[in-house]
């Protein structure tokens, strides 16, 4: 069964510097979804991306923010300048994509961020 | 957005039947429902979804009522590898922000 697949599994970075979290999508879908999960808490939506343009976003995408579909399969998120608050679980999604029929949204294992 | 409400937490044996139920009274006519089941450090796994009535899949069943204002999640013969978080999701891809709720721990005792 195609997979949503996430690297890497494990990033620490130091509080201020950039990171880049990368995803490849199931290669036939075409709606791209970043999460993130604090510890302990619940799964928060970040953003949705379609036709190369971000399509929603939450309060928490915010300028340090960003995503890139740089190529046929990769789907990236980006934060500037990490705070401490950005330590969290970051899953990626897709799904094939809208109408009469709903897709539903498949996600990665996700990369975990330390931010110290 | 439709709001959903679901236990926080249940018990349940290995071997038994459980139901977990989420309330969605608001649920606008295109919504579909959809349930997702997570693992620690694990990204949300999709179960199954519906729209209305009953639908089986080979790892759960889906109740939906006519009036759609709620559903449950029928997972038979559960084994201690079931025990998660489970959500209970609506909306419609593309159309919607899927949002999660704080899910339903399910913990399967031997």
């Amino acid at each position: 069964e195609p997979e949503v697949t996430q690297t890497p599994s494990h990033q620490v970075t130091q509080m201020g510097q950039e990171v880049i979290l990368r995803c490849v999508p199931i290669s036939n879908h075409l709606y791209f979804y970043w999460y993130r999960q604090i510890l302990g808490q619940k799964v928060e939506f970040l953003v949705s991306f379609y036709n190369n343009e971000i399509s929603e976003k939450s309060e928490i995408f915010d300028d340090q923010f960003s995503v890139e579909r740089p190529d046929g399969s990769n789907f990236t998120l980006k934060i500037r300048s990490t705070k401490l608050e950005d330590s969290a679980m970051y899953f990626c999604a897709s799904s094939e994509g809208q109408g009469a029929y709903n897709s539903p949204l498949h996600f990665g294992n996700g990369t975990r961020l330390t931010v110290t | 957005l439709a709001k959903t409400t679901q236990p926080i937490s249940m018990d349940s044996y290995e071997g038994q039947e459980v139901n977990i139920t989420c309330s969605h009274n608001n649920i606008a006519t295109n919504d579909y429902i959809t349930w997702y089941q997570q693992f620690p450090s694990q990204g949300p796994r999709f179960i199954i979804q519906g729209y209305k009535t009953k639908v089986t899949n080979e790892v759960a069943s889906l109740f939906i009522p006519a009036d759609r204002k709620s559903s449950t999640l029928s997972l038979p013969r559960v084994s201690l590898s079931d025990t998660a978080v489970y959500y209970c999701l609506v909306g419609l891809t593309g159309y919607s922000t899927l949002t999660f709720g704080k899910g339903t721990m399910l913990l399967v005792s031997p």
